[in-house]
């Protein structure tokens, strides 16, 4: 099956600072997603990005299906940003791959 | 509804009892999947409902683990005599086409003593 690698596993930011999360994929997909998961366990779409660049607010991702790999920016984070983010591949149906997820902590 | 619904959102149980565990998905939903997740783990796959399809059950760890679907609507995901193992938070997810996008309910946190 389709490989998923994110990077970097864990981070650790100021209140204010930027950082880029990357997915990195083994094999072509038909759809890719962002989410966050909160401290709570609350598992949010961030971002439905099988190709391309979308924003919504301060995030921002990036796909690049031909060099297989997505990105997700995060601008001037906030400590509500803190919590576990996963990229998930779909590459047909029931083929869905959870990539082991980056865990942020945004300090105040 | 608006969203992907679970219920109950805790539950808790003694080993060895019976629980089910239910998901609505989003209205016109095609596909719905369960997850669980322990604690700090990742998400594991167990069942995958499409349409009338045959789901895919390849997931479901043991035995005393079943799922339904009802007129391709509501789900229920049950577990037989439950064990310690067991606990963790059991999700379901829904998306319109399968590859489309996903959206999750916010689970169902299992304990079992």
């Amino acid at each position: 099956g389709i490989q998923v690698e994110q990077s970097p596993p864990d981070l650790i930011l100021q209140e204010g600072a930027n950082s880029t999360l990357r997915c990195n994929f083994s094999d072509s997909v038909n759809n890719l997603q962002w989410f966050h998961q909160n401290p709570w366990g609350q598992l949010i779409n961030l971002f439905y990005i099988p190709s391309g660049t979308k924003q919504n607010g301060r995030l921002s991702a990036t796909t690049v299906a031909t060099e297989r790999y997505s990105l997700l920016y995060i601008s001037s984070s906030q400590t509500t940003d803190s919590g576990v983010y996963f990229c998930l591949l779909n590459n047909a149906g029931n083929m869905l791959t959870f990539g082991g997820g980056t865990r942020l902590m945004v300090k105040p | 509804g608006a969203g992907v619904s679970q219920s109950p959102s805790n539950k808790v149980t003694e080993k060895g009892k019976d629980v089910e565990l239910r998901c609505d998905p989003i209205s016109g939903h095609t596909a719905l999947y369960w997850y669980r997740q322990s604690l700090g783990q990742g998400l594991e796959f167990l069942i995958y409902f499409q349409g009338n399809s045959a789901p895919d059950k390849s997931g479901l760890p043991s035995d005393r683990f079943s799922a339904e679907r009802t007129g391709g609507s509501v789900s229920t995901l049950t577990i037989q005599r439950t064990q310690q193992e067991d606990s963790a938070v059991y999700l379901c997810a829904s998306s319109l086409l399968n590859t489309g996008e996903l959206f999750f309910g916010e689970g169902s946190r299992l304990t079992v003593l």
